[in-house]
């Protein structure tokens, strides 16, 4: 158990819907980021977060944004629904704002768009 | 543009024997290379990382080396046990300077099993 949550666990929704995606990130834990993992694909970076503010962007489509709070949850925002983007999207966080081996990532939520 | 790739989608070894798992990159502007290991259900599990300037980090069982005139790593295991079975993403970190300064670049992971 790595302490970062993220709900749901399971998503089944219609192409042209929104779904939001939620992360607690560790105790402690001022960045969050966001991940794309797709069929046959590697995890594609999305979004991070630090401390409430953006940090850095990786190809996050138009459609989709995310905010984190002030307690530190973060939420992934997917709108007008496709096909494609039925993937697993983690969610990982860190103490500070550049760590790499100190990510420590949730369980994902897997997607499904019919 | 897959600037991490791992090539090999699935690698089979026998129990006590070495795993060896492969990676190649083409953007230079990476500083850092990670390993990270993913069981079913789960999130991904930082295993290992080495530094652009070193060629060699080792930890237990896990070795990564880095070659970086051949823009390639890879990650040994030595002697392979059947808890290893996952799959095994590498990473790469922008450095400074670069537009992707602090991002992971993730390969498309490469499912290791071991048998017993």
């Amino acid at each position: 158990d790595s302490g970062v949550t993220q709900t749901p666990k399971h998503l089944i929704t219609a192409t042209g819907q929104r779904v939001t995606l939620r992360c607690s990130p560790r105790s402690g834990d001022l960045s969050v980021y966001w991940y794309q993992q797709s069929l046959d694909q590697g995890l594609q970076f999305l979004i991070q977060y630090y401390n409430g503010e953006e940090r850095a962007k990786g190809n996050i489509l138009e459609r989709f944004s995310a905010q984190q709070f002030p307690d530190l949850h973060s939420e992934l925002n997917l709108s007008s629904l496709e096909l494609g983007d039925s993937a697993l999207y983690f969610c990982a966080s860190s103490v500070v704002w550049s760590s790499y081996n100190e990510q420590f990532f949730g369980p994902g939520t897997r997607l499904t768009v019919l | 543009d897959q600037q991490v790739k791992q090539n090999s989608p699935s690698l089979s070894v026998q129990e006590g024997r070495i795993s060896i798992l492969n990676c190649d990159y083409t953007n230079s502007m990476f500083d850092y290379f990670l390993w990270y290991k993913k069981y079913p259900a789960e999130g991904p599990t930082f295993l290992i990382s080495i530094s652009s300037i070193k060629d060699k980090n080792e930890d237990g069982r896990f070795t990564v080396f880095l070659n970086k005139s051949a823009k390639h790593l890879s990650l040994h295991i030595v002697p392979s046990q059947p808890g290893d079975s996952a799959v095994y993403f590498c990473a790469a970190r922008g450095a400074s300077g670069g537009t992707s300064y602090g991002k992971l670049t993730f390969g498309q992971g490469t499912i290791l099993t071991v048998h017993p």
